[in-house]
């Protein structure tokens, strides 16, 4: 069962313009999520989190919008440079099983940002 | 479900204690990450394993061990527990040493108290 799903596995966009990666999730229980980017060879570095209880979370070039209704979730790149380039995850956060709290991960997009 | 599985899923433990973590890879991969989680600082990445071999290390704390058995499987051992350990930690796999996918188990939840 994919609670969380990164349907397009790459997504390619020029130097300069907008990246958009998207998110959908089937857990209506998930009340935080997170985007991590991740480069080759390296750990995962955690980029941005939104609450539940918001629908827009800013941090410099990055934003992520919330669609509660369409349990859609939308991650923001403005501009889009070369450095970039990673697989970018996204994750839901469920508060249920007691105090477990557990991450549930997408598959990842690969962003490759074009000079 | 990723394949990769993670024991036990949460625990409670006592500062200056010692737990092991373990974790068994997708079939067939080779490679295997811990992560630790914590809500203020992400996602750390701990070690790498490939092969049985030590590939990267990352934020590992000197009183966190890790290895990877002929079986593929790994454990992850914390010694000396303080509070601030307590956290969700992570394994994942992936099938080389690139990790340009990387399959993550659920986590097993540490609480130190």
């Amino acid at each position: 069962d994919q609670q969380v799903k990164q349907n397009s596995p790459s997504l390619s966009v020029q130097e300069g313009r907008i990246s958009i990666l998207n998110c959908d999730y089937t857990n209506s229980m998930f009340d935080y999520f997170l985007w991590y980017k991740k480069y080759p060879a390296e750990g995962p570095t955690f980029l941005i989190s939104i609450s539940s209880i918001k629908d827009k979370n800013e941090d410099g070039r990055f934003t992520v919008f919330l669609n509660k209704s369409a349990k859609h979730l939308s991650l923001h790149i403005v501009p889009s440079q070369p450095g970039d380039s990673a697989v970018y995850f996204c994750a839901g956060l469920d508060p249920r099983s007691g105090s477990a709290r557990q991450l549930t991960f997408g598959s990842g997009t690969q962003l490759t940002v074009l000079p | 479900d990723s394949g990769v599985t993670q024991t036990p899923k949460h625990l409670i433990t006592a500062t200056g204690q010692r737990v092991t973590l373990r974790c068994s890879p997708r079939s067939g991969d080779l490679s295997v990450y811990w992560y630790q989680q914590s809500l203020d600082q992400g996602l750390q990445f701990l070690i790498q394993y490939y092969n049985g071999e030590e590939r990267a290390k990352g934020n590992i704390l000197e009183r966190f061990s890790a290895q990877q058995f002929p079986d593929l499987h790994s454990e992850l051992n914390l010694s000396s527990l303080e509070l601030g350990d307590s956290a969700l930690y992570f394994c994942a796999s992936s099938v080389d040493s690139s990790g340009n996918t990387i399959y993550f188990g659920e986590g097993s939840w540490l609480t130190v108290v």
